[in-house]
């Protein structure tokens, strides 16, 4: 059972405008969530976390909001740019020390 | 930049042969992962090493596959009597033992069966 969901597979934006992109848990106990990118034949880049205690974390056109009582999180882009291009996983963990539990990804597409 | 190294890249191979892959971490990281990642998946995590203790191992990890982390700096994972659902992407990731720190991901070595 797929304890991290990003239901979106895909999800295409203008370029400056703001990308959201969508992510659910079903594990109340993680308390380290995580959003990585990622580019063909390269390994997935750290982006961007939020510990549990928090309910919205920035840096630069990165922010991540977390809505526990609803287990989802997401992750805004603003403004959208042509290299956001990319597969973006969603993850949680129990602890910033543990495992990290991956969703399936959504490619977001940046239009020109 | 001294980033997280995996070796080889790409490793073709015939079913049944065994096969290593090597990571080397950022070297202060006192810890490090394997994760598998097949097509359409997120990556999948293995088993998980604290300097050179194995600390946790996912059932995923049939007894056909070892990881080692001898010194507590690099890592190998074998995989043994490879079978094709063995192809995939293998990811090695390390952090450091500070609280919540992200971990940081090398390219992967992908390996295909034939």
């Amino acid at each position: 059972d797929q304890q991290v969901k990003q239901n979106s597979p895909s999800l295409s934006v203008q370029e400056g405008r703001i990308s959201i992109l969508n992510c659910d848990y079903t594990n109340s106990m993680f308390d380290y969530f995580l959003w990585y990118k990622k580019y063909p034949a390269e390994g997935p880049t750290f982006l961007i976390s939020i510990s549990s205690i928090k309910d919205k974390n920035e840096d630069g056109r990165f922010t991540v909001f977390l809505n526990k009582s609803a287990k989802h999180l997401s992750l805004h882009i603003v403004p959208s740019q042509p290299g956001d291009s990319a597969v973006y996983f969603c993850a949680a963990s129990l602890g910033g020390d543990d495992k990290i539990i991956f969703g399936k990804g959504t490619r977001l597409h940046i239009l020109p | 930049d001294t980033g997280v190294s995996q070796d080889p890249r790409h490793k073709i191979t015939k079913r049944g042969q065994n096969v290593t892959f090597r990571c080397d971490p950022i070297s202060e990281h006192n810890r490090l992962y394997w994760y598998r990642q097949t097509l359409g998946q997120g990556p999948e995590f293995l088993t998980y090493f604290q300097n050179e203790a194995q600390l946790e191992k996912s059932r995923l990890l049939s007894d056909r596959f070892s990881a080692e982390r001898p010194k507590g700096s690099f890592s190998t994972l074998e995989i043994q009597r490879t079978e094709q659902g063995d192809s995939a992407m293998y990811l090695c990731a390390s952090s450091s033992l500070a609280v919540s720190q992200p971990q940081h991901f090398g390219d992967g070595t992908r390996l295909s069966i034939l």
